[in-house]
Parts: C-alpha cells; sequence; structure tokens
C-alpha cells in the first residue's frame, strides 16, 4: 500500500534554532519527492523537489535530502524564524500504469517560538 | 499570491445538498488539480485535468464530478453532501501536465474553498 508518513507529528522550537523533519514512504514505483510548506488556511508553496538520483537540495534555510534506498527524507531548517510556523508537508508521486498518483503525508506542524 | 483563483472562499450548506466550487488557473497554465484537506486526513488528491480532458485520478468519489473548460477553468461539483465532506478544498495549477513532466512542474495552489455541510 502507497504511504507517506512524517514524524514528528508537531514540533515547537525556538527562534534562531536549527530543526529536521522527517518522511518515510512505501510508495512505487517512486517518481519524485516534494516537500510544500503551508501556513494555516492557504494554499501549499513548494520547497523542494527531489527525484531518485537526486540526494539533496537546498531552498535558503531550508535543505532535504532523499535516501532512495531507504525511502526516507528530511527537511531541515536552518536559523528557524517566527514566519517558519507551518505545517510542512511530504509528497510524493508515483507513476504506473499511465497515470499518476500523488501521496500526501499528514504534515509535520511547526511553531517557532521568540 | 500565486495567481491561482478559487471560488467562493466559504461555503455553508446542508445535507443532501449539491455545490459546484471554482477554480483560475494561472495565466498560461494548462492543468488543474483539486485537493481535499479535512482536519483529521491531510491533503488528498482527487483529479488533475490537463487542457480539457482527464489527466490523473486520486481519492475521488462517485459523488464528485469535474471538468475543465475550454477556457482552462475548472469546476468541481459535490452532490448528495454528507457531514464529512465538509473540508479545504484547494485548486492548483501548473503549466503542462503529461505524463514525465509533472516531476518537475512547480504546483500554485490557490486559496481554497472551505465547504461546511450541516
Amino acid at each position: 500500500k502507497n504511504q507517506v508518513e512524517q514524524s514528528p507529528q508537531s514540533l515547537i522550537i525556538l527562534e534562531g534554532k536549527n530543526c529536521t523533519l522527517q518522511c518515510n514512504y512505501t510508495v512505487s514505483p517512486f517518481s519524485n519527492l516534494r516537500w510544500y510548506k503551508q501556513d494555516t488556511g492557504r494554499g501549499p508553496v513548494s520547497l523542494t523537489i527531489m527525484t531518485f538520483s537526486e540526494n539533496t537540495k537546498s531552498n535558503g534555510r531550508y535543505t532535504a535530502t532523499l535516501d532512495a534506498d531507504t525511502k526516507q527524507s528530511s527537511l531541515h531548517i536552518t536559523a528557524s524564524q517566527l514566519s517558519d510556523s507551518a505545517s510542512y508537508i511530504c509528497v510524493v508521486s508515483a507513476f504506473g500504469l499511465g497515470t499518476y498518483k500523488y501521496i500526501f503525508g499528514t504534515g509535520t506542524r511547526l511553531k517557532v517560538l521568540a | 499570491d500565486s495567481g491561482v483563483t478559487q471560488t467562493p472562499k466559504h461555503l455553508i450548506t446542508a445535507t443532501g445538498q449539491r455545490v459546484t466550487l471554482r477554480c483560475s488557473p494561472r495565466s498560461g497554465d494548462l492543468s488543474v488539480y483539486w485537493y481535499q484537506q479535512s482536519l483529521d486526513q491531510g491533503l488528498q488528491f482527487l483529479i488533475q485535468y490537463y487542457n480539457g480532458e482527464e489527466r490523473a485520478k486520486g481519492n475521488i468519489l462517485e459523488r464528485f464530478s469535474a471538468q475543465q473548460f475550454p477556457d482552462l477553468h475548472s469546476e468541481l461539483n459535490l452532490s448528495s453532501l454528507e457531514l464529512g465532506d465538509s473540508a479545504l478544498y484547494f485548486c492548483a495549477s501548473s503549466v503542462t501536465g503529461l505524463a514525465g513532466e509533472w516531476s518537475y512542474n512547480e504546483q500554485f495552489f490557490g486559496p481554497g474553498t472551505r465547504l461546511t455541510v450541516l
């Protein structure tokens, strides 16, 4: 069964600290993995996208890693800011039988405190 | 602002009713995607249209249907509504939606329509 699991469910950190969010998946055939940031009540915004051959990708203070062998990904946030408070969603897409499936994790809720 | 517009912003209706949600993609985008986000389930992909044709289907109920019009706007029709259909419904658009290309396509999400079924 295609699944995407994220941990932790929620996280509270102090401004300026670093944190790492995890995403484990059992999706095949794997096509790509994307991390989204979603502010409360708003649509998600894409942070990074990685395909099978990519191990790491950065977008400013956000760095995503992918281990296709263990089917794990992480999103590292450096020097957190108050504006980083949001839900972070991991999405894995699979392509098979001529169509795509997009499997979303339930997200990690991050709260950054001053 | 992503450039994707959705109307209405809020919708309150009763069980058994039928509603239509509307989405206008970014200028130049040919693909439209619909997603449902319930409080306890996270985002669920419903359906994708590319240039008027259905391209991919997710966990869309038979009571739900969608279409994309020649001007590329899309509508999601929800009928025989149940309490459990209460959710945020997002539309997203991307430039293309052809097989193999979605991977590299940025999807831009609209602000969502909050549906409440009483």
